[in-house]
C-alpha cells in the first residue's frame, strides 16, 4: 500500500511564481518528514524537513507547510526559478530503528523562464 | 569526501543472470538501505542494514539477497536477473543527529534486464 501519496505527478510554474507540492500520510506513527530534491542522473539530496511538532518550516525560498490533524504536509518554493527544476520527493519515517523513509511518487517540476 | 559510491554505474543483463551491486559509504554512518526508484512509483526500500551485521527486509525484497561486508560496504545481489528488476538503484547510508536524520544517497546504478 502507498502509506505516503503525492501530488501533483508533474507541475510547470513561470519563474519568479510559487510551486505547491502536497503530500498525504497514512500512518500517525511517522514522525519526520524530509523533502528531497533530485535532478537528471543523480540521487535524491535532502532539502527541507520537518517534525510534527512544528507548523511551518522555512529555510530560504523553501517552506514545508504541517497539518497534523489532516495529515498532510506540502513544499512551497517560493519566488521559483529555472534551476529548481527537477523531480520533488516528500518522504515520512517513524522513529527508533534503521529509520526507514516511506517514499512518496515524486513530482517532475518544470520552471519556465 | 566522495560520500556513497556505487558500481557499476550502468549495466545491461539477461534474464536468469545474476550480478551484484557494489555499495561503499566513507562518512562512517551505521545505517545503510538499497532503494530501488521506478516511474511513478517513488523510491521503495528493498534491504536495509542497521548496523554491521544486521540485515532486515524492505518493501519489496524478492529476488534480492544482501550483505553488510564490513561497515562502509553494502552490496545488493540479484541471483536470477529478471525483467521486472530493471530499474535504477540507489544505495543510501543514514548520519544520526540530534534533531533529525539526513540519508545520502549515492548517484544510482541503471540496471536493464532483457
Amino acid at each position: 500500500q502507498q502509506q505516503v501519496k503525492q501530488s501533483p505527478q508533474s507541475l510547470i510554474v513561470q519563474k519568479g511564481g510559487i510551486s505547491i507540492i502536497n503530500c498525504a500520510y497514512e500512518n500517525t506513527a511517522f514522525d519526520y518528514f524530509p523533502w528531497y530534491q533530485q535532478f537528471p542522473g543523480k540521487g535524491p539530496a535532502l532539502l527541507i524537513a520537518i517534525r510534527p511538532d512544528v507548523s511551518e518550516k522555512k529555510e530560504g525560498r523553501f517552506t514545508i507547510s504541517f497539518n497534523k490533524s489532516a495529515k498532510q504536509f506540502s513544499l512551497h518554493i517560493m519566488d521559483s526559478q529555472p534551476g529548481d527544476s527537477a523531480t520533488y520527493f516528500c518522504a515520512a519515517s517513524m522513529g527508533g530503528g534503521a529509520q526507514k523513509l516511506v517514499f512518496g511518487q515524486g513530482t517532475r517540476l518544470t520552471i519556465n523562464p | 569526501n566522495a560520500g556513497v559510491t556505487q558500481t557499476p554505474k550502468f549495466q545491461v543483463l539477461k534474464t536468469g543472470q545474476s550480478m551484484t551491486l557494489q555499495c561503499a559509504q566513507d562518512m562512517n554512518h551505521n545505517s545503510m538501505y538499497w532503494y530501488r526508484q521506478d516511474p511513478g512509483m517513488g523510491l521503495r526500500l528493498i534491504y536495509y542494514s542497521a548496523s554491521e551485521g544486521t540485515t532486515d527486509k524492505g518493501e519489496v525484497p524478492n529476488g534480492y539477497n544482501v550483505s553488510r561486508l564490513n561497515k562502509r560496504e553494502f552490496s545488493l545481489r540479484l541471483e536470477s536477473a529478471a525483467p521486472s528488476q530493471t530499474s535504477v538503484y540507489f544505495c543510501a547510508s543514514r548520519e544520526h543527529r540530534g534533531d533529525g536524520n539526513t540519508i545520502y544517497f549515492g548517484e544510482g546504478s541503471w540496471l536493464t534486464v532483457v
